[in-house]
């Protein structure tokens, strides 16, 4: 399997500042990359597909970039509403795997 | 508007059997593949596996081969998930989500159903 690695753990942020969040795979994923909000209680929402698109909807506060190895996700400037659990995936062989998650919290 | 509905939560005992199922809506079903996401408490995500419905073509996660059944009912646009012995340990949240792109294997997911909470305990 290929294991996606998530840091920080936990990062704490004020509204309106920038977060950056890491994803590095133990192995190319070449830009089989996508990244998900998850909020207590709802289903994970797709932000970032292909490593950098924005999926329909999405704040253009979002962007992901990286490629082969190693991934950002970034938050340019916090809501309220973007305090959640950020998960990014894999998909670029059929055996695809979650990193284990980066909380956001409100600092 | 594509939408994932999802049956309701099931408590079960343990080697007790189950079906939960994920009705889809708004899109051709049988052009898109459906996959299975389970979530435990507290846990993060994991993908347990991928079903075509145009041909029943299925990929399972390794370790869950043998352990689940992922089918679908193309007449009424429904994916299954099935169980034919419960164990403490299948106690999670169970998601259906769809891939990204028609016909695609190896892609993201993007619509999800709401998830179904699957208790197992004596």
């Amino acid at each position: 399997d290929i294991v996606l690695t998530q840091s920080p753990v936990t990062l704490s942020v004020s509204p309106g500042e920038r977060a950056t969040l890491s994803c590095r795979a133990s192995q190319s994923v070449n830009s089989r990359l996508a990244w998900y909000q998850q909020k207590p209680g709802q289903a994970p929402r797709l932000l970032i597909y292909a490593a950098s698109t924005r999926a329909t909807g999405i704040p253009a506060r979002f962007g992901g970039s990286g490629s082969g190895t190693e991934f950002t996700l970034t938050i340019s400037s916090l809501q309220s509403e973007d305090f959640a659990v950020y998960y990014c995936l894999q998909y670029n062989n059929w055996l695809r795997t979650f990193g284990q998650g980066t909380r956001v919290e409100i600092k | 508007d594509v939408q994932l509905v999802q049956s309701g939560a099931e408590v079960k005992k343990p080697g007790e059997s189950l079906k939960i199922s994920c009705v889809a809506s708004g899109y051709t079903f049988s052009e898109y593949w459906i996959a299975w996401v389970r979530q435990m408490p507290g846990k993060g995500l994991e993908w347990l596996g991928s079903i075509y419905p145009g041909d029943s073509d299925t990929r399972y996660r390794p370790s869950f081969r043998g352990q689940v059944t992922i089918s679908v009912d193309k007449s009424i646009s429904t994916a299954y998930l099935q169980w034919n012995s419960l164990q403490a340990s299948d106690t999670a949240m169970y998601y259906c989500t769809r891939h990204l792109t028609i016909h695609m294997i190896n892609d993201a997911f993007d619509f999800w159903g709401q998830g179904v909470v699957v208790t197992v305990s004596s």
